[in-house]
């Protein structure tokens, strides 16, 4: 059984301070990894995507991979109040079909 | 920009009867997939669907579940006899490529069953 874990948090960090967020996954098979933000009562909305292991950046976002310790972070730089979401890691199954392997999410609390 | 669209917001329904969720998946998009996510638990993938056939589904999608691309641009699920655990936010994904691309979520349909 592929598992993704994450610590459900609550993650509180300061406004402006960098916002850590890890996950790990059990199939070393891996290939394809997301980040997904969800607001309370909405959908998974996608902030990041990484492929190869080390950093990418997009914005205040940086995603990081390493496969051979099956761990994928994200830091948020100058956390925003309006970055407070449950962050969900998420990976592929194997078979190519699409089925995407949530973790439970990090609750992420920025505050003023 | 391009969106999932998902049909109603919001569905209540009493145990044992049917129920059909509609999903309009982005229009240049090939693969369609069902989640769910029952409250405070993390979401959950049940069925994906690609040139109208069942790509794979989950343990939790049983003979009570069913999905169709009844033209050409919508995507539903139907939940045969619901039962009180069937009770969550279902969201609709698509995608252009499987296994490797993105998949953008809908804004979900939120399924009540008393």
């Amino acid at each position: 059984q592929k598992e993704v874990e994450q610590n459900s948090g609550p993650l509180s960090v300061p406004e402006g301070a960098i916002a850590s967020l890890n996950c790990t996954y059990s199939d070393r098979g891996s290939q394809s990894f997301f980040w997904y933000r969800q607001y309370s009562g909405k959908s998974p909305e996608l902030i990041m995507s990484i492929y190869s292991n080390g950093d990418k950046e997009d914005g205040r976002f940086t995603a990081q991979l390493n496969k051979a310790s099956q761990y994928v972070s994200l830091l948020i730089r100058d956390s925003q109040p309006s970055d407070s979401a449950t962050y969900l890691c998420a990976v592929f199954g194997s078979g190519n079909t699409g089925k995407l392997i949530f973790g439970q999410g990090t609750t992420l609390q920025v505050k003023p | 920009e391009p969106e999932v669209t998902q049909t109603p917001s919001h569905q209540v329904t009493q145990m044992g009867q049917e129920v059909i969720l509609r999903c309009v998946p982005i229009s240049n998009h090939l693969y369609f997939y069902w989640y769910r996510q029952i409250l405070g638990q993390k979401v959950e993938f049940l069925v994906s669907f690609y040139n109208n056939e069942i790509s794979e589904k989950s343990e939790i999608f049983d003979d009570q579940f069913s999905v169709e691309r009844p033209d050409g641009s919508n995507f539903t699920l139907k939940i045969r006899s619901t039962k009180l655990e069937d009770s969550a936010m279902y969201f609709c994904a698509s995608s252009d490529v499987a296994g490797t691309d993105t998949q953008y979520f809908g804004p979900g349909t939120r399924l009540t069953v008393l």
